[in-house]
């Protein structure tokens, strides 16, 4: 079963920096390329960020370029989403996601999410 | 930036067919995924490629896409089918989702 568990989340002040964990399993994780997705609370789904197999290409959001960095080590099965001069409109929860291989090109398994919430 | 619009609400009565759209620039050169999401729920990929349903989504979701404007179709709408909707292509490498619709069964 394809398990995808974010960690890492919690009350950051303005300015600050915050590390998401996302901790896959059930499938081969070097293998496949990762999302990181984020809704604000009552709002849609924005997507932020993207990594390939090996971790060479790192596409961004225009909103979070030059502040958060995508990353992810496939010896540990484990995605990353590094965080920094966190403003208050990056407030959301924050869901690790698989692309997939079979439907191409949607994003097949979502984590249940971790909230970030960046107050003072 | 590349933008995809869809209307922030639709309402369908149970059995009816709910049309929801989603408009973007010459979004019929993209490939096309549709998302559900319940409250309190991660979203699920409903669609891909436009129209093809991933395993275990049920023939009632369909969906297709030309010119300006993508559009996803439940038929046989029921209750279960209650949620946001969301839209999703690529531009470049670059993810984009719509802004999202309630369908409300009523």
């Amino acid at each position: 079963e394809v398990q995808l568990v974010e960690s890492g989340g919690g009350l950051v002040q303005p300015g600050g920096s915050r590390t998401l964990s996302c901790a896959a399993s059930g499938f081969t994780f070097s293998s496949y390329w990762m999302h990181w997705v984020r809704q604000a609370p009552g709002k849609g789904l924005v997507w932020v960020s993207r990594i390939n197999s090996d971790g060479s290409s790192t596409p961004y959001a225009d909103s979070v370029k030059g502040r958060f960095t995508i990353s992810r080590d496939n010896a540990k099965n484990t995605l990353y989403l590094q965080m920094s001069s966190l403003r208050a409109e990056d407030t959301a929860v924050y869901y690790c996601v698989r692309d997939s291989k079979v439907a191409r090109p949607g994003l097949d398994y979502w984590g249940q999410g971790t909230l970030v919430t960046v107050s003072s | 930036s590349y933008e995809l619009s869809q209307p922030s609400s639709v309402s369908v009565s149970p059995g009816q067919t709910a049309s929801i759209t989603c408009s973007g620039d010459k979004l019929g050169d993209k490939y096309v995924c549709w998302y559900q999401q319940k409250p309190g729920q991660s979203p699920v990929l409903v669609i891909y490629e436009d129209t093809k349903r991933p395993s275990g989504i049920p023939e009632r979701f369909s969906g297709s896409n030309s010119g300006n404007t993508a559009t996803l179709t439940i038929s046989g709408t029921q209750a279960m089918d209650e949620a946001d909707y969301y839209c999703q292509a690529w531009d470049s490498s670059t993810g984009v989702f719509g802004t999202g619709t309630t369908v409300t069964v009523l």
